[in-house]
Protein backbone atom coordinates (compact mmCIF):
# COMPACT_ATOMS: atom_id res chain seq x y z
CA UNK A 1 0.00 0.00 0.00
CA UNK A 2 1.09 3.60 -0.22
CA UNK A 3 3.39 4.88 2.36
CA UNK A 4 3.13 8.46 4.01
CA UNK A 5 5.83 9.27 6.39
CA UNK A 6 5.76 12.14 9.21
CA UNK A 7 8.68 13.91 11.04
CA UNK A 8 9.09 14.29 13.57
CA UNK A 9 6.54 11.54 15.47
CA UNK A 10 7.42 13.55 18.76
CA UNK A 11 8.44 16.94 19.56
CA UNK A 12 8.44 19.13 23.23
CA UNK A 13 9.06 22.73 22.51
CA UNK A 14 8.82 25.97 24.61
CA UNK A 15 5.96 27.83 24.68
CA UNK A 16 6.42 30.55 21.72
CA UNK A 17 8.74 29.07 19.35
CA UNK A 18 7.78 27.20 16.22
CA UNK A 19 7.78 23.98 15.04
CA UNK A 20 7.93 22.54 11.67
CA UNK A 21 6.39 19.32 10.72
CA UNK A 22 7.15 17.56 7.91
CA UNK A 23 4.73 14.77 5.89
CA UNK A 24 6.19 12.97 2.97
CA UNK A 25 4.53 10.36 0.76
CA UNK A 26 7.23 8.02 0.28
CA UNK A 27 6.01 6.18 -2.75
CA UNK A 28 3.71 8.58 -4.79
CA UNK A 29 2.81 12.03 -5.75
CA UNK A 30 0.03 13.73 -3.85
CA UNK A 31 -1.09 16.80 -5.59
CA UNK A 32 -3.58 17.21 -2.67
CA UNK A 33 -2.60 16.48 1.28
CA UNK A 34 -4.26 17.15 3.91
CA UNK A 35 -4.02 18.06 8.23
CA UNK A 36 -5.93 16.61 10.94
CA UNK A 37 -5.65 17.44 14.51
CA UNK A 38 -6.65 15.10 17.42
CA UNK A 39 -7.43 15.26 20.84
CA UNK A 40 -7.15 12.68 23.10
CA UNK A 41 -9.90 9.98 22.61
CA UNK A 42 -11.87 12.28 20.00
CA UNK A 43 -12.23 12.10 16.55
CA UNK A 44 -9.96 13.92 13.64
CA UNK A 45 -10.66 17.30 12.72
CA UNK A 46 -9.58 18.64 9.46
CA UNK A 47 -7.56 21.65 9.65
CA UNK A 48 -6.61 22.70 5.91
CA UNK A 49 -6.00 20.76 2.20
CA UNK A 50 -2.24 21.49 1.03
CA UNK A 51 -2.35 21.65 -2.60
CA UNK A 52 1.19 21.55 -4.40
CA UNK A 53 2.07 24.86 -6.08
CA UNK A 54 -1.17 26.69 -4.35
CA UNK A 55 -1.94 27.96 -1.06
CA UNK A 56 -4.03 26.16 1.47
CA UNK A 57 -7.76 25.66 1.92
CA UNK A 58 -8.02 26.15 5.72
CA UNK A 59 -11.24 25.32 7.61
CA UNK A 60 -13.23 27.55 9.83
CA UNK A 61 -11.91 28.35 12.86
CA UNK A 62 -8.03 27.43 11.88
CA UNK A 63 -5.82 30.47 12.01
CA UNK A 64 -3.91 30.70 8.74
CA UNK A 65 -1.35 32.51 10.14
CA UNK A 66 -0.35 30.18 12.64
CA UNK A 67 -0.54 27.54 11.39
CA UNK A 68 1.68 27.37 8.24
CA UNK A 69 1.09 25.19 5.65
CA UNK A 70 3.88 24.92 2.64
CA UNK A 71 3.06 22.21 -0.16
CA UNK A 72 6.63 22.76 -1.92
CA UNK A 73 6.46 19.01 -4.15
CA UNK A 74 4.43 16.49 -5.42
CA UNK A 75 5.45 14.04 -2.40
CA UNK A 76 5.78 16.74 0.61
CA UNK A 77 3.90 19.11 2.47
CA UNK A 78 5.13 20.79 5.91
CA UNK A 79 2.69 22.46 9.02
CA UNK A 80 4.42 24.83 10.64
CA UNK A 81 2.93 25.69 14.15
CA UNK A 82 4.22 29.56 14.61
CA UNK A 83 4.62 30.93 18.47
CA UNK A 84 2.94 27.62 19.96
CA UNK A 85 1.44 27.84 23.09
CA UNK A 86 0.58 25.17 25.39
CA UNK A 87 -2.96 24.56 24.24
CA UNK A 88 -1.52 23.73 20.84
CA UNK A 89 -0.34 21.05 22.37
CA UNK A 90 -2.00 18.00 20.12
CA UNK A 91 -1.58 14.95 18.28
CA UNK A 92 -1.30 15.74 14.17
CA UNK A 93 -1.75 13.79 11.03
CA UNK A 94 -1.59 14.24 7.91
CA UNK A 95 -2.52 12.97 4.53
CA UNK A 96 -2.50 12.28 1.08
CA UNK A 97 -4.44 11.37 -1.34
CA UNK A 98 -3.68 9.40 -3.76
CA UNK A 99 -5.47 9.09 -7.39
CA UNK A 100 -5.72 5.68 -9.23
CA UNK A 101 -7.65 5.95 -12.46
CA UNK A 102 -10.93 7.04 -11.22
CA UNK A 103 -10.42 5.97 -7.43
CA UNK A 104 -9.12 8.62 -4.50
CA UNK A 105 -8.10 7.29 -1.44
CA UNK A 106 -6.51 8.93 1.46
CA UNK A 107 -3.61 7.74 3.08
CA UNK A 108 -2.65 8.48 6.85
CA UNK A 109 0.67 9.63 8.12
CA UNK A 110 1.63 7.86 11.76
CA UNK A 111 1.26 11.43 13.39
CA UNK A 112 3.51 13.89 15.55
CA UNK A 113 3.13 14.55 19.03
CA UNK A 114 3.59 18.11 19.32
CA UNK A 115 3.75 19.44 23.70
CA UNK A 116 4.37 23.04 24.37
CA UNK A 117 5.51 23.47 27.73
CA UNK B 1 -22.77 20.01 12.80
CA UNK B 2 -22.05 16.00 13.34
CA UNK B 3 -22.59 14.80 9.77
CA UNK B 4 -21.60 11.42 10.38
CA UNK B 5 -22.92 9.94 13.98
CA UNK B 6 -21.32 6.62 15.29
CA UNK B 7 -21.65 3.74 17.99
CA UNK B 8 -21.26 2.93 20.17
CA UNK B 9 -18.48 4.70 22.16
CA UNK B 10 -17.14 2.16 22.83
CA UNK B 11 -17.34 -1.72 22.47
CA UNK B 12 -16.04 -4.85 24.38
CA UNK B 13 -16.64 -8.69 22.62
CA UNK B 14 -15.01 -11.73 23.30
CA UNK B 15 -12.04 -13.72 20.83
CA UNK B 16 -14.48 -15.34 18.08
CA UNK B 17 -17.03 -12.91 18.30
CA UNK B 18 -18.60 -10.61 16.01
CA UNK B 19 -18.25 -6.70 16.38
CA UNK B 20 -20.16 -4.40 14.97
CA UNK B 21 -20.22 -0.65 14.66
CA UNK B 22 -22.77 1.66 13.07
CA UNK B 23 -22.66 4.73 11.48
CA UNK B 24 -25.25 7.55 10.21
CA UNK B 25 -25.07 10.14 7.68
CA UNK B 26 -26.89 13.50 6.77
CA UNK B 27 -25.25 14.49 3.65
CA UNK B 28 -27.25 12.54 0.68
CA UNK B 29 -24.48 13.96 -1.42
CA UNK B 30 -21.93 11.67 0.29
CA UNK B 31 -21.01 9.06 -1.79
CA UNK B 32 -17.52 6.89 -0.71
CA UNK B 33 -17.80 5.69 2.69
CA UNK B 34 -14.20 4.28 4.06
CA UNK B 35 -13.52 2.62 7.55
CA UNK B 36 -10.07 3.54 9.56
CA UNK B 37 -8.46 1.65 11.92
CA UNK B 38 -6.30 3.41 14.78
CA UNK B 39 -3.94 2.00 17.05
CA UNK B 40 -2.54 4.17 20.09
CA UNK B 41 -0.44 6.79 18.92
CA UNK B 42 -0.06 6.16 14.91
CA UNK B 43 -2.27 7.41 12.58
CA UNK B 44 -5.49 6.05 11.07
CA UNK B 45 -4.97 3.05 8.64
CA UNK B 46 -7.90 2.64 5.41
CA UNK B 47 -9.33 -0.62 6.25
CA UNK B 48 -11.86 -0.86 4.05
CA UNK B 49 -14.27 1.52 2.09
CA UNK B 50 -17.49 1.02 0.09
CA UNK B 51 -19.41 2.81 -2.53
CA UNK B 52 -23.67 3.44 -2.62
CA UNK B 53 -24.15 1.56 -5.10
CA UNK B 54 -23.17 -1.99 -3.50
CA UNK B 55 -24.50 -2.95 -0.10
CA UNK B 56 -22.07 -5.18 0.76
CA UNK B 57 -18.18 -5.41 0.55
CA UNK B 58 -16.40 -7.95 2.70
CA UNK B 59 -12.86 -8.29 2.56
CA UNK B 60 -11.29 -11.24 4.77
CA UNK B 61 -13.18 -10.66 8.01
CA UNK B 62 -14.18 -7.10 7.65
CA UNK B 63 -17.36 -6.18 5.55
CA UNK B 64 -19.25 -3.05 5.29
CA UNK B 65 -23.07 -3.60 5.33
CA UNK B 66 -24.98 -0.41 3.42
CA UNK B 67 -28.07 0.71 3.19
CA UNK B 68 -28.37 3.93 1.15
CA UNK B 69 -31.94 4.62 2.72
CA UNK B 70 -31.41 4.75 5.84
CA UNK B 71 -28.07 6.50 5.28
CA UNK B 72 -26.66 3.76 7.46
CA UNK B 73 -23.71 1.68 7.38
CA UNK B 74 -22.02 -0.72 9.05
CA UNK B 75 -18.61 -2.20 10.10
CA UNK B 76 -18.56 -6.37 11.50
CA UNK B 77 -15.75 -7.91 12.41
CA UNK B 78 -15.91 -11.75 11.90
CA UNK B 79 -14.23 -13.86 14.10
CA UNK B 80 -12.97 -10.97 16.22
CA UNK B 81 -8.81 -11.11 17.67
CA UNK B 82 -7.00 -9.48 20.15
CA UNK B 83 -5.23 -7.96 17.53
CA UNK B 84 -7.80 -6.12 16.84
CA UNK B 85 -8.34 -4.04 19.50
CA UNK B 86 -8.00 -0.32 18.51
CA UNK B 87 -10.27 2.26 17.44
CA UNK B 88 -12.01 2.58 14.20
CA UNK B 89 -13.70 5.59 12.66
CA UNK B 90 -16.41 5.60 9.74
CA UNK B 91 -16.19 8.44 7.71
CA UNK B 92 -17.76 9.74 4.61
CA UNK B 93 -17.08 12.13 1.34
CA UNK B 94 -17.93 12.92 -1.80
CA UNK B 95 -16.39 11.29 -3.79
CA UNK B 96 -14.96 13.59 -7.17
CA UNK B 97 -12.03 15.08 -8.13
CA UNK B 98 -10.95 18.01 -6.75
CA UNK B 99 -11.98 19.04 -3.04
CA UNK B 100 -12.76 15.69 -1.69
CA UNK B 101 -12.75 16.21 2.23
CA UNK B 102 -13.46 13.58 4.58
CA UNK B 103 -15.80 13.59 7.21
CA UNK B 104 -15.30 11.33 10.28
CA UNK B 105 -17.35 9.88 13.16
CA UNK B 106 -16.68 10.41 16.82
CA UNK B 107 -14.35 7.09 16.99
CA UNK B 108 -15.30 3.34 18.48
CA UNK B 109 -13.09 2.00 20.91
CA UNK B 110 -13.45 -1.83 20.30
CA UNK B 111 -11.51 -4.27 22.63
CA UNK B 112 -11.38 -7.63 22.67
CA UNK B 113 -11.22 -10.27 25.43
CA UNK B 114 -10.12 -13.66 25.47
Amino acid sequence: GAVVSQHPSRVICKSGTSVKIECRSLDFQATTMFWYRQFPKQSLMLMATSNEGSKATYEQGVEKDKFLINHASLTLSTLTVTSAHPEDSSFYICSARLTTGAQETQYFGPGTRLLVL
Amino acid sequence: QQQVKQSPQSLIVQKGGISIINCAYENTAFDYFPWYQQFPGKGPALLIAIRPDVSEKKEGRFTISFNKSAKQFSLHIMDSQPGDSATYFCAASIYNFGNEKLTFGTGTRLTIIP
